[in-house]
């Protein structure tokens, strides 16, 4: 089955420093990345949509400046926590998406990676 | 807007017992539906899907669901509870229109605990 990798899969980091997350498909090609938080013992909140090749979709109430995304290519979506904060810290979980048409009858599959969780101090 | 809503925070049940974890949805089209486990610390596992064909979906571990369209529900049942099926299920959603894009939606979530 399809692969989504994330790394690092923990890293503490200082307040006001910046942290890359990197999700990678390994094994297929996605048009589409998504990037959730997740706070403990709750769901998964949708931050923003990410597709290869242009500016990434925020879900209202995330702050594009703050979490920034680039899909720079078919297999590779970042997300940068820029001047992190200890409220900052949550799991993060990035899923990967087929790219329309790859899949059987018009559903196209969606893969979710490991989760990174960082914790800011 | 699509919503899923999972009523019960926790479900507990003793090893053997069957068990069943409830999940009902709201979507403006036709559903594609999910239910997810996830472990301390991981990520996402699919368990089990519906995308169309048969209302009884059966899934890994020995989980299965049933699509009931009238009743807008997805829930999740087991025969019989194995303690390692203690993890936190999702149930999620997503509009099968347009379903290229479509988003998917995610319950709160429900913390299944099975004692021995």
């Amino acid at each position: 089955g399809a692969v989504v990798s994330q790394h690092p899969s923990r890293v503490i980091c200082k307040s006001g420093t910046s942290v890359k997350i990197e999700c990678r498909s390994l094994d297929f090609q996605a048009t589409t990345m998504f990037w959730y938080r997740q706070f403990p013992k709750q769901s998964l909140m949708l931050m923003a949509t990410s597709n290869e090749g242009s500016k990434a979709t925020y879900e209202q109430g995330v702050e594009k400046d703050k979490f920034l995304i680039n899909h720079a290519s078919l297999t590779l979506s970042t997300l940068t926590v820029t001047s992190a904060h200890p409220e900052d810290s949550s799991f993060y979980i990035c899923s990967a998406r087929l790219t329309p048409g790859q899949g059987h009858g018009g559903y196209n599959e969606q893969y979710f990676g490991p989760g990174t969780r960082l914790t800011v101090t | 807007a699509q919503s899923v809503a999972q009523p019960e925070d926790q479900v507990n049940v003793a090893e053997g017992n069957p068990l069943t974890v409830k999940c009902t949805y709201s979507v403006s089209g036709n559903p594609y539906l999910f239910w997810y486990v996830q472990y301390p610390n991981r990520g996402l596992q699919v368990l089990l899907k519906y995308i169309t064909g048969d209302n009884l979906v059966k899934g890994s571990y020995g989980f299965e669901a049933e699509f009931n369209k009238s009743q807008t529900s997805f829930h999740l049942k087991k025969p019989s509870a194995l303690v390692s099926d203690s993890a936190l299920y999702f149930c999620a959603v997503r509009d099968n229109r347009n379903s290229g894009y479509s988003t998917l939606t995610f319950g709160k979530g429900t913390m299944l605990l099975v004692s021995p």
